[in-house]
């Protein structure tokens, strides 16, 4: 089975600074991935698909790059709506198969 | 408005069941495949089943094979999971969640809702 790796598992970060947050696959998935964000209480919200399509009603500070088996998804300027958590998801193979996620939180 | 509305979660004993439901609205249901996925306390997201539009194809991870089933009613906009046989490493809280496929062959998950907790403790 394909692994996905999220690195760091916590990320201290302040208004405005630039934030990238890595996923890595276990094998090539291609450019079968995306990012979710995870509030919560709150339902997990697709942020990024196919590694780099911003999905509609997402902010343009939020873009996905990478393939094969390493991928970033960065935001450019933190927004105090952006403390989440962000998961990576591989979608090469029939079984989604998810990162272990990135805390986002206030430095 | 798409709208996944979880409900059916609590607290049970090891070897009970309890059966999750997920109403939506929004969009037309029986257009579309529809996943549950978990998220166990400390833990990622771990996907666990999978059923098709018409109900014909269900799909589940190993470790809840033979104790879950997932069902839909498309006439209700509903979808199920039948948990049997709980185990405490079954805790978790369930999100159902509506996919959108791709040509990998692979699924990701365009709306979801806010889930319901399953707790299986003694």
């Amino acid at each position: 089975d394909i692994q996905m790796t999220q690195s760091p598992s916590t990320l201290s970060a302040s208004v405005g600074d630039r934030v990238t947050i890595t996923c890595r696959a276990s094998q090539s998935i291609s450019d079968w991935l995306a990012w979710y964000q995870h509030k919560p209480g709150k339902a997990p919200k697709l942020l990024i698909y196919k590694a780099s399509s911003l999905e509609y009603g997402v902010p343009p500070r939020f873009s996905g790059s990478g393939s094969g088996t390493e991928f970033t998804l960065t935001i450019s300027s933190l927004q105090p709506d952006d403390f989440a958590t962000y998961h990576c998801q591989q979608y090469n193979s029939f079984s989604p198969i998810f990162g272990g996620g990135t805390k986002v939180e206030i430095k | 408005q798409i709208q996944l509305v979880e409900s059916g979660g609590g607290v049970v004993q090891p070897g009970r069941s309890l059966r999750l439901s997920c109403a939506v609205s929004g969009f037309t249901f029986s257009t579309y495949g529809m996943h549950w996925v978990r998220q166990a306390p400390g833990q990622g997201l771990e996907w666990v089943a999978r059923l098709s539009n018409d109900g014909s194809y269900k799909y589940y991870v190993d470790s809840v094979k033979g104790r879950f089933t997932i069902s839909r009613d498309n006439s209700k906009n509903t979808l199920f999971l039948q948990m049997n046989s709980l185990r405490p490493e079954d805790t978790a809280l369930y999100y159902c969640a509506k996919e959108v496929g791709a040509t990998s062959g692979g699924y990701y998950f365009d709306h979801w809702g806010q889930g319901t907790q399953v707790t299986v403790s003694s």
